[in-house]
């Protein structure tokens, strides 16, 4: 156990909806990452976020927005899905932007999107 | 842009053998972190092993080893006496020392264990 939670851990929704995936970092931690992983591929980084403020952004599309609340705790958005977001989304967090921090990944939320 | 490629798809070992994924990267720093993960059919992703670039000795974890090839942006696992415990993807990722902090990860590596 990693100490990063994500709720849920499954999703289900139809294409067009807005689902809002939630992670609880490690106590402690002030850096929050999501990743995302399309069928038995790679985890690509989509965004970064640091005590609150967001530090780095990948590839997320315009339709993904996150944010990370005072309680550390950060929520990742995505609307007007469609098929090909069907992934699996992670977490991960790590105490601050030092360069030997290493990241602590969370179980993980399926979205299926039908 | 920095790079991962994880060249196998898949691979298999028998029991109590040993073998090694291959990762190769493409990075114009000469300070970065590598490591190696594992996913089992839980979905976790689990950290093997680390090195740190300017480390020259290779990192060890009990039945994990990497060998670390800096010049030719090599970073290949071995796993000894295979378990069925072993059977995952294994990814490849590779993270700078400054800036921004995220993961690369390569397209991983299905690894069987036989029986």
């Amino acid at each position: 156990d990693s100490g990063v939670t994500q709720t849920p851990k499954h999703l289900i929704t139809a294409t067009g909806q807005r689902v809002t995936l939630r992670c609880s970092p490690r106590s402690g931690d002030l850096s929050v990452y999501w990743y995302q992983q399309s069928l038995d591929q790679g985890l690509q980084f989509l965004i970064q976020y640091y005590n609150g403020e967001e530090r780095a952004k990948g590839n997320i599309l315009e339709r993904f927005s996150a944010q990370q609340f005072p309680d550390l705790h950060s929520e990742l958005n995505l609307s007007s899905l469609e098929l090909g977001d069907s992934a699996l989304y992670f977490c991960a967090s790590s105490p601050g932007v030092s360069r030997s921090y290493e990241q602590y990944f969370g179980p993980g939320t399926r979205l299926t999107v039908t | 842009a920095q790079t991962v490629t994880q060249s196998q798809p898949e691979m298999s070992v028998q029991e109590a053998e040993t073998v090694t994924l291959s990762c190769t990267y493409d990075t114009s720093e000469s300070d970065y972190y590598l490591f190696w993960y594992k996913q089992p059919p839980s979905r976790q992703m689990i950290l093997v092993i680390r090195q740190e670039a300017y480390k020259q000795q290779n990192a060890t974890e009990n039945r994990f080893s990497v060998n670390f090839q800096k010049a030719a942006k090599s970073f290949s696992l071995k796993i000894s006496d295979s378990q069925l415990g072993d059977a995952a993807m294994y990814f490849c990722a590779y993270r700078r020392v400054s800036g921004t902090y995220k993961y690369i990860f390569g397209t991983g590596t299905r690894l069987k264990v036989l029986a």
